[in-house]
């Protein structure tokens, strides 16, 4: 079944070192996006790449980066974890700009 | 800020139809209602769309009146793994989803 894949499920970083998470899809979807979920809160979009387009939002912390070397994968960097970051990572996907988005199972990060 | 308004939360017994409505006063021409499903630890589902009128599928039933400022989710026969949070969202972009807060739906028997 086509698929988005996120890896690992669950993360733990300590404060302040680098963590990065990753996101696979076989949808061969141009678009993919990157959420944040913070406990009893609605997932809040970080950004998200039309093809190799990056599109930052504009309350999105400099801390967070992203990379999409190819179609079918794409990376959240967090260069200097804190706690506030402690959250569930979301990637979506979809086709050019659908509000049809296919959420991966997400990464639960804990920062200590 | 989410467009749309919709019950923080709702019970419901197994079997019994839900309906979750919605309230987008606002709503722009060109936007469409969206609902998504979450269940706990998983990412959202897409569950339906609809512009106007009804819009029906194997999971649910949206209906948009005509002045389009509302829209209600019908879930048949729930069970209790129909428990989620459901989300209603207004917009024509996937660009900007904006989830808000959802509805939590807790079903028991």
């Amino acid at each position: 079944d086509a698929m988005v894949i996120q890896n690992p499920r669950y993360q733990v970083t300590q404060f302040g070192k680098p963590v990065t998470l990753s996101c696979s899809q076989t949808l061969n979807h141009n678009v993919m996006y990157w959420y944040q979920q913070k406990s009893s809160q609605a997932p809040k979009l970080l950004f998200h790449y039309y093809d190799k387009d990056f599109n930052n939002e504009a309350d999105t912390p400099d801390n967070f980066q992203s990379r999409r070397p190819n179609t079918s994968f794409c990376f959240l960097d967090i260069r200097s974890p804190g706690l506030g970051d402690a959250a569930m990572y979301l990637c979506a996907t979809s086709r050019d700009s659908s509000m049809e988005q296919f959420f991966g199972p997400g990464t639960r990060l804990t920062v200590l | 800020l989410a467009k749309t308004t919709q019950p923080i939360s709702m019970d419901s017994y197994e079997g019994q139809e839900v309906n979750i409505t919605c309230s987008h006063n606002n709503i722009a021409t060109n936007d469409y209602i969206t609902w998504y499903q979450q269940f706990p630890s998983q990412g959202p589902r897409f569950i339906i769309q609809g512009y106007k009128t009804k819009v029906k599928n194997e999971v649910a039933s949206l209906f948009i009146p005509a002045d389009r400022k509302s829209s209600t989710l019908s879930l048949p026969r729930v069970s209790l793994s129909d428990t989620a949070v459901y989300y209603c969202l207004e917009g024509n972009s996937g660009y900007a989803l904006n989830f808000g807060k959802g509805t939590s739906l807790l079903v028991t028997p």
